[in-house]
């Protein structure tokens, strides 16, 4: 299994409302990452967990919430989110952000995020 | 200065030409190297990593050259189905482990 699967593909919602966004590997990787992608830009990193720890937060507004309840799994949790956090949320993998060589990022095919 | 630096782009190509493109990072201390293909509305995908003796696939060659902090990606004989953006990807070392950097990608559009 070298997929990386995010739930949902697509989610519309509104100022008010709390959603989250599901990502799920089974590759025994240790490392979990989650991007926001504007259209014509570049992926931008928000939040790294290794060992379930969370490792590197780019200064990502709290209205992003990451958790990270095993291994396996992450989640994004948002709540009160601006018309300008419209994006595509990448998840991604790694084997393990220790060694360079083991930094191979594994992508999911995103969740495509609309604010109202 | 960014991170990471590519050419502007877009390229627009017929079939079956050369395309060459170029990448420069600011970091020396980076470990490894990659380019990544993304298709519309898609997610990134590796196409090849890049390693100093130069590396080959098909149709695609990637060199890196650790003194002048360049990375280039040639396709030959370019395919309809090549057009894509292409990302040059660093590994930089960062608190913790290492941060994987995005250029800004290349489009690339292969016409008939």
């Amino acid at each position: 299994d070298t997929e990386v699967t995010q739930t949902p593909k697509h989610l519309v919602m509104g100022m008010t409302n709390k959603k989250s966004l599901k990502c799920e590997q089974h590759m025994g990787h240790r490392a979990m990452y989650w991007y926001k992608q504007k259209a014509k830009k570049p992926p931008e990193l928000m939040f790294v967990y290794s060992y379930e720890k969370l490792s590197i937060n780019e200064s990502v507004p709290s209205r992003f919430s990451p958790e990270c309840p095993n291994s396996s799994l992450l989640n994004l949790h948002l709540h009160a989110l601006q018309p300008e956090d419209s994006a595509l949320y990448l998840c991604a993998s790694s084997q393990d952000r220790a060694f360079s060589g083991a930094n191979v990022l594994t992508f999911g095919a995103g969740s495509r995020l609309t604010v109202l | 200065r960014k991170e990471v630096e590519q050419d502007p782009g877009p390229f627009n190509v017929p079939e079956g030409a050369t395309v060459a493109f170029n990448c420069t990072y600011s970091n020396s201390a980076s470990q490894s190297f990659f380019w990544y293909r993304q298709d519309c509305r898609k997610e990134p995908k590796l196409l090849m990593s890049v390693y100093s003796s130069g590396n080959e696939d098909g149709r695609f060659t990637a060199q890196l050259n650790r003194a002048s902090q360049y990375i280039s990606l040639l396709i030959r004989d370019s395919k309809l189905s090549d057009s894509a953006t292409y990302l040059c990807v660093v590994n930089m070392g960062n608190t913790g482990g290492f941060k994987t950097i995005f250029g800004a990608g290349t489009r690339l559009f292969v016409k008939a």
